[in-house]
């Protein structure tokens, strides 16, 4: 069975530390992989996305990058983070068969908090 | 207009009722579509697909409207536990990314 994970949980980080997120997912290959912020009380905003290894599309500028290292290997990072990358980001992955995607499974979560 | 968009809610609803969700979508060549269901501070879970026929799973029943562009999600004979944000789910264009609308939220009482 497929599962996926993502660390740490929980993060405190002052303004202008960096920030690396690590996602893995066990179980499949070649999945589609996504990041995604959720700030509190809203919805979920894609931030990146790759259907393979070195392939990465950005969806909103910002101050943050993904990396794809490995097949099943996803990484957010950013240099410098500002109070505004707090948020709940989750990293997901999800299948592309034929015409169509299969459903995206989460990972737990990372609670960022910038202070 | 956005590319998926939802009532935000909440829902506030008696215990035993049946509650409609309804979810429209921008893009026609749209195919994959789901409903997602998010409680406080966890990470969103595939509650169902949703297939052009309609499907249920339980008291749980989603519809797709092709020609007009939206899906739906109905809850019947409403539990406690069913109180969470329901997410409606869009695969763009045939293509490899997902889009999340924000959200609606659903709380059930005594």
């Amino acid at each position: 069975s497929q599962t996926i994970h993502q660390w740490p949980a929980t993060l405190v980080q002052p303004v202008g530390s960096p920030l690396s997120l690590e996602c893995t997912v066990e179980g499949t290959s070649n999945p589609n992989l996504y990041w995604y912020r959720q700030a509190a009380g809203r919805g979920l905003q894609l931030l990146f996305y790759s259907v393979g290894i070195g392939q990465i599309s950005s969806e909103v500028p910002q101050n943050l990058s993904a990396s794809r290292p490995q097949d099943r290997q996803f990484i957010l990072s950013s240099k410098k983070l500002l109070l505004s990358d707090s948020g709940f980001y989750l990293c997901a992955w999800s299948s592309f068969q034929g015409a169509g995607n299969t459903e995206a499974f989460f990972g737990q979560g990372t609670r960022l908090t910038v202070v | 207009r956005k590319e998926v968009e939802q009532d935000p809610g909440p829902f506030n609803v008696p215990e035993g009722a049946t509650v409609a969700f309804n979810c429209t979508y921008s893009n026609s060549a749209s195919q994959s579509f789901f409903w997602y269901r998010q409680d406080c501070r966890k990470e969103p879970k595939l509650l169902m697909s949703v297939y052009s026929s309609g499907n249920e799973d339980g008291r749980f029943t989603a519809q797709l409207n092709r020609a007009s562009q939206y899906i739906s999600l109905l809850i019947r004979d409403s539990k406690l536990s069913d109180s969470a944000t329901y997410l409606c789910v869009v695969n763009k264009g045939g293509g490899n990314k997902l889009t999340f609308g924000t959200g609606t939220q659903l709380k059930v009482e005594l």
